[in-house]
């Protein structure tokens, strides 16, 4: 069971360059999120999807946008890549049954440098 | 402004011994509390969960104490072990809506030495 599954796993950009962040998750689950961790820091919130056909920004959403493509997939653009954009991403996803309220599980992370 | 505060960038702690976690949080309306942990290079794991109903959840080695009058909440580690060197992220919720988000606090890191 791979669980939730981030590609790619390194990345470096040039500035104003583009990429997709790509993940899916094999849980069934409804709800998919999108968080960046920089150093010293937790992590924030960048999208995040609860259910198919729907996308919400969270507290970090410039420069970014999302594609809930299917259930399983959920993909993060960065249009014109900055360097402020390097960072560690993690895509997450939950259930939301009230058994598993809010449990999220994370993927294993891309990490992104801007140049 | 946090939401959710880990003033303790690091813990270090004897194998055997207890390790204890600190996590505070200013928003009223959080219910639910989590704590993660992470290795390097990897993504953060589930450990453990607490509702805003009880005031302490038990997993093996770890337990989680809520004091919701405090806004505070603490996960215990006992025995500490090598293996449980991570760093712990603390996080809350609110509410019962689908896709709720997390808050995360800033981490701790522990080192538990043999």
């Amino acid at each position: 069971n791979a669980g939730v599954t981030q590609t790619p796993k390194f990345q470096v950009l040039k500035t104003g360059q583009s990429m997709t962040l790509q993940c899916a998750q094999d849980m069934n689950h409804n709800s998919m999120y999108w968080y960046r961790q920089d150093p010293g820091m937790g992590l924030r919130l960048i999208y995040y999807s609860a259910s198919e056909g729907t996308t919400d920004k969270g507290e970090v959403p410039n420069g970014y946008n999302v594609s809930r493509l299917n259930k399983r997939e959920f993909s993060l653009r960065l249009e014109s890549a900055a360097p402020s954009q390097t960072s560690v991403y993690f895509c997450a996803s939950s259930e939301d049954s009230t058994y598993a309220k809010n449990i999220q599980y994370f993927g294993a992370g891309t990490r992104l440098s801007v140049l | 402004d946090q939401q959710v505060k880990q003033n303790s960038p690091s813990l270090s702690v004897q194998e055997g011994r207890i390790s204890i976690l600190n996590c505070d949080y200013t928003n009223s309306m959080f219910d639910y509390f989590l704590w993660y942990k992470k290795y390097p290079a990897e993504g953060p794991t589930f450990l453990i969960s607490i509702s805003s109903i009880k005031d302490k959840n038990e997993d093996g080695r770890f337990t989680v104490f809520l004091n919701k009058s405090a806004k505070h909440l603490s996960l215990h580690i006992v025995p500490s072990q090598p293996g449980d060197s991570a760093v712990y992220f603390c996080a809350a919720s609110a509410g019962d809506q689908a896709g709720t988000a997390l808050i995360f606090g800033k981490g701790t890191t522990l080192s538990v030495s043999s």
